[in-house]
């Protein structure tokens, strides 16, 4: 597709268990980057690749959390050990390069139970 | 102070009215402005790009002030569909990505 695709759009587990989100960016865009956002508030960034590498992890929450980009394409989130407090909408986007507008995919909507 | 900061609003505004935010940012070195638009449980879309000398893209008009450090966005004729929230975005200190302010929420009363 012509957009930044995520799956699943949406997921329900439970406490404790391991999750992991997908990101296919638009084709030909270097920059790619997580957010999460909880219902009412603001964009809470988490990671930017440039590539296949993250130069910016600042905004992972804890050692919980990790991604990859392989193949400077699709790119994994993926929280281990899930707790109540990771429940939020996870966005990804992607950029031409970094600090050019971003795109954003429609969102993975997690929930913890 | 946060890298961007906004009035989170709500704005309660009349169709028809024109209604004028802004949105300040900490990083004097920040090259890249936009404002994006985000409506309920849906993703953040461009609204448009800020540039230096200003630019409007119809109802839409974006003006950059570097030496106070703000950005505002003016909407004109405003319409029951610009109900939103209102992104104000810059490129992040020390790297190439972007910071997102809050946003501001807006609301077009019939």
């Amino acid at each position: 597709g012509a957009g930044v695709s995520q799956s699943p759009s949406n997921k329900v587990t439970e406490k404790g268990k391991d999750v992991e989100l997908r990101c296919d960016p638009i084709s030909g865009h270097t920059a790619l980057y997580w957010y999460r956002q909880s219902l009412g508030q603001g964009l809470e960034f988490l990671i930017y690749f440039q590539g296949n590498s993250a130069p910016d992890k600042s905004g992972l929450p804890s050692d919980r959390f990790s991604a990859e980009r392989t193949g400077g394409s699709v790119s994994t989130l993926t929280i281990q050990r899930t707790q109540q407090e990771d429940s939020a909408v996870y966005l990804c986007a992607s950029s031409l390069q970094g600090a050019q507008p971003q795109h954003f995919g429609d969102g993975t909507r997690l929930s913890i139970l | 102070r946060k890298e961007v900061e906004q009035d989170p609003g709500p704005f309660n505004v009349p169709e028809g009215a024109t209604v004028a935010f802004n949105c300040t940012y900490s990083n004097s070195a920040s090259q890249s402005f936009f404002w994006y638009r985000q409506d309920c449980r849906k993703e953040p879309k461009l609204l448009m790009s800020v540039y230096s000398s200003g630019n409007e893209d119809g109802r839409f008009t974006a003006q950059l002030n570097r030496a106070s450090q703000y950005i505002s966005l003016l909407i004109r004729d405003s319409k029951l569909s610009d109900s939103a929230t209102y992104l104000c975005v810059v490129n992040r200190r020390g790297a190439d990505g972007l910071t997102f302010g809050k946003g501001t929420h807006l609301i077009i009363q019939p």
